[in-house]
């Protein structure tokens, strides 16, 4: 199989917190994993690339400042969203490639509420 | 550019029918892959089939199939012996040129039932 697991799966916080999401893969390694972001009835949006050992490439409109990610080792990557204010409540989602292969495995989300 | 166009926000299908989820594509690019996941309502992305450019014969697993029309640059999911536990919204995904990244489509909310 190929199971990747987030945490938490539900968060809610104050405006100007910090808050971290784990993202592992349990059953394989991945050299690079993906953070998407979710609004409501809409389709994902790539945030940024993370790769184990290198500094995550982001897509245009996406501040690095504010959503930091780090891929320690092949099997976690992190997403940090800094100084979190209402508009970045959302639904995170991670996924990670194994190896070669085209297909990306999702963790389960996380819905983030910032207050 | 590369986009992935859904254009059924919605389909209903009653119990046991099958249904099939429209999805067409554009790249210039002759090696690309398609993908198709479901999500349900927790939120959860669920893999289900994968098509290569370069795939000779059309994708199945199990109750899912892509039916790949290459010239018209098609590629849509057929779910046989649909079960209510199928309601979802339903993803078609390309793997962009020359990287690993995915590029969505808008979804297609699936209903079925009894």
């Amino acid at each position: 199989g190929a199971v990747v697991s987030q945490h938490p799966s539900r968060v809610i916080c104050k405006s100007g917190t910090s808050v971290k999401i784990e993202c592992r893969s349990l059953d394989f390694q991945a050299t690079t994993m993906f953070w998407y972001r979710q609004f409501p009835k809409q389709s994902l949006m790539l945030m940024a690339t993370s790769n184990e050992g290198s500094k995550a490439t982001y897509e245009q409109g996406v501040e690095k400042d504010k959503f930091l990610i780090n891929h320690a080792s092949l099997t976690l990557s992190t997403l940090t969203v800094t100084s979190a204010h209402p508009e970045d409540s959302s639904f995170y989602i991670c996924s990670a490639k194994r190896g070669l292969s085209d297909t990306q495995y999702f963790g389960p989300g996380t819905r983030l509420t910032v207050l | 550019a590369q986009k992935i166009t859904q254009t059924q926000p919605g389909m209903f299908v009653q119990e046991k029918e099958a249904v099939t989820l429209d999805c067409t594509y554009d790249t210039s690019d002759p090696s690309y892959g398609l993908f198709w996941y479901k999500q349900p309502s927790s939120g959860e992305m669920i893999f289900l089939i994968y098509q290569g450019s370069y795939d000779q014969q059309n994708a199945t697993e199990g109750r899912y199939s892509l039916n790949f029309q290459k010239a018209r640059k098609s590629a849509n999911l057929v779910i046989s012996a649909s079960q209510l536990g199928d309601s979802a919204m339903y993803f078609c995904a390309m793997r962009e040129k020359g990287t690993d990244k995915l590029i969505f489509g808008t979804g297609t909310r699936l209903q079925v039932f009894p």
